[in-house]
């Protein structure tokens, strides 16, 4: 079956800090990749997605490139700021029989200290 | 109204109890979802409707029962709960059901059973 493994949090981090949290996946087939993020009391926010190999995506200063060879999708950033502090998804949504569902890692805490 | 919205956002029930959790999407999705988030454990799909059709039951005990009217509307009836069955319970909803569809979620309802 499909699965997402992230790294393992908390993550702590000083302002002006670059951030990288690991994704890696198993899928059938091609799947598309996507980031969300959790604020605190609030429903999870797309971040960025990719849809197919090599293909970057990017919002708000944050990227991740849909690596195939590697089954990854790494989330970085190269200055995070407080207001980034949450908890990030890496998520996949594959086609056939599973009809596009998205199966999620475990989900990791980012803090960014000022 | 924009986006998803859900009511109530918090909910205390009794394990005898019968309630019902309501989800609006305002953005002319077809698609709609319930999933369970509870701590320490990756997200739960739990059910999923396409074009107001129930196309997907995660193996979801019978205490929960899911409603689609139309393909705004989504509710979650809940009844004889346990208190395992606390969590935070999300609603999502996209253009269509397939990979590479992106989901837009609600802020969720926090849910505690006594």
């Amino acid at each position: 079956g499909n699965s997402v493994t992230q790294m393992e949090g908390p993550v702590t981090l000083s302002e002006e800090a670059f951030l990288t949290i690991n994704c890696t996946y198993t899928a059938t087939g091609y799947p598309s990749l996507f980031w969300y993020v959790q604020y605190p009391g609030e429903g999870l926010q797309l971040l960025l997605k990719a849809t197919k190999a090599d293909d970057k995506g990017s919002n708000k200063g944050f990227e991740a490139t849909y690596r195939k060879e590697t089954t990854s999708f790494h989330l970085e950033k190269g200055s995070v700021q407080v207001s980034d502090s949450a908890v990030y998804f890496c998520a996949l949504s594959a086609g056939g029989t599973s009809y596009g569902k998205l199966t999620f890692g475990q989900g990791t805490i980012l803090t960014v200290h000022p | 109204e924009t986006g998803v919205t859900q009511t109530p956002r918090h909910l205390v029930m009794g394990m005898t109890n019968k309630k019902s959790l309501k989800c609006e999407q305002h953005l002319g999705h077809n698609a709609m979802y319930w999933y369970k988030q509870s701590a320490k454990k990756p997200l739960e799909l739990m059910f999923v409707y396409s074009l107001e059709e129930r196309v997907e039951n995660n193996s979801v005990p019978s205490r929960f029962s899911p409603e689609c009217p139309n393909s705004s509307h989504l509710f979650l009836h809940l009844h004889t709960l346990q208190p395992e069955d606390s969590a935070l319970y999300l609603c999502a909803s996209s253009l269509f059901q397939g990979a590479g569809y992106e989901q837009y979620f609600g802020p969720g309802t926090r849910l505690t059973v006594t």
